[in-house]
């Protein structure tokens, strides 16, 4: 299974609303990261967060990272119509990035 | 400003075709990377290369190659295409390490048919 796995599948909220997103993963990790991608183009690294950081922040989106859990969470504050794509958590550890499902957000005007 | 560029973001190709995909970095960058995204089936990896002439397998790269000959290019081969490889294409790049932040390109959608 993938390493990161991302929940919920799908979330959709109204503008100004903020979402969260959730990332799990199984083994021990250098960094964790969130990219975003809307439809049918390339992914838009958002921000990353290294082992042994706890949270980080980043305009309206604020990470948080739980080692012992082996969880993150993706926090948009005050959604736009615009922050409408899907949301992916990769994990880093040995040599390469290991991306999650993703999560599909909709965010309506 | 970083860029990525593939060389066509549609592709069509018939079965049995050989078939180029190419990206191109303007970032002096060490790694590049070759993913397959499907549906229910997220990112995978098909092929990493960490400098000219060196390359990497990854999670899936049963029926393709790749070629590095210079720094800022990076192909991605289908010797002879079948359906099973319709999917979207998608290049990276990094610098240093592999596991840093990663520039993706926009994308090819290929159909074999």
């Amino acid at each position: 299974s993938q390493q990161g796995e991302e929940d919920p599948q799908a979330l959709s909220i109204q503008e100004g609303e903020n979402a969260t997103m959730n990332c799990s993963y199984k083994t021990s990790i250098n960094n964790l990261q969130w990219y975003r991608q809307n439809s049918g183009r390339g992914l838009v690294h958002l921000i990353l967060i290294r082992s042994n950081e706890r949270e980080k922040h980043s305009g309206r989106l604020r990470v948080t990272l739980d080692t012992s859990k082996k969880s993150s969470s993706l926090l948009i504050t005050a959604s736009r119509a615009a922050d409408t794509a899907s949301y992916f958590c990769a994990t880093a550890s040995g040599s390469r990035l290991t991306f999650g499902e993703g999560t599909q957000l909709t965010v309506n005007p | 400003d970083v860029k990525v560029t593939q060389s066509s973001r549609y592709l069509v190709k018939r079965t049995g075709e050989k078939v180029f995909l190419e990206c191109v970095q303007d970032m002096d960058h060490e790694n590049m990377f070759w993913y397959r995204q499907d549906p229910g089936l997220g990112l995978r990896l098909i092929y990493f290369s960490y400098d000219v002439k060196m390359k990497e397998k990854g999670d899936i790269p049963e029926g393709y190659s790749v070629s590095r000959e210079k720094k800022e290019r990076f192909s991605l081969i289908l010797e002879s295409a079948s359906t099973n490889q319709t999917s979207m294409y998608l290049c990276a790049s990094s610098y240093l390490q592999a596991y840093y932040e990663q520039y993706f390109g926009p994308g090819t959608r290929l159909t074999v048919t």
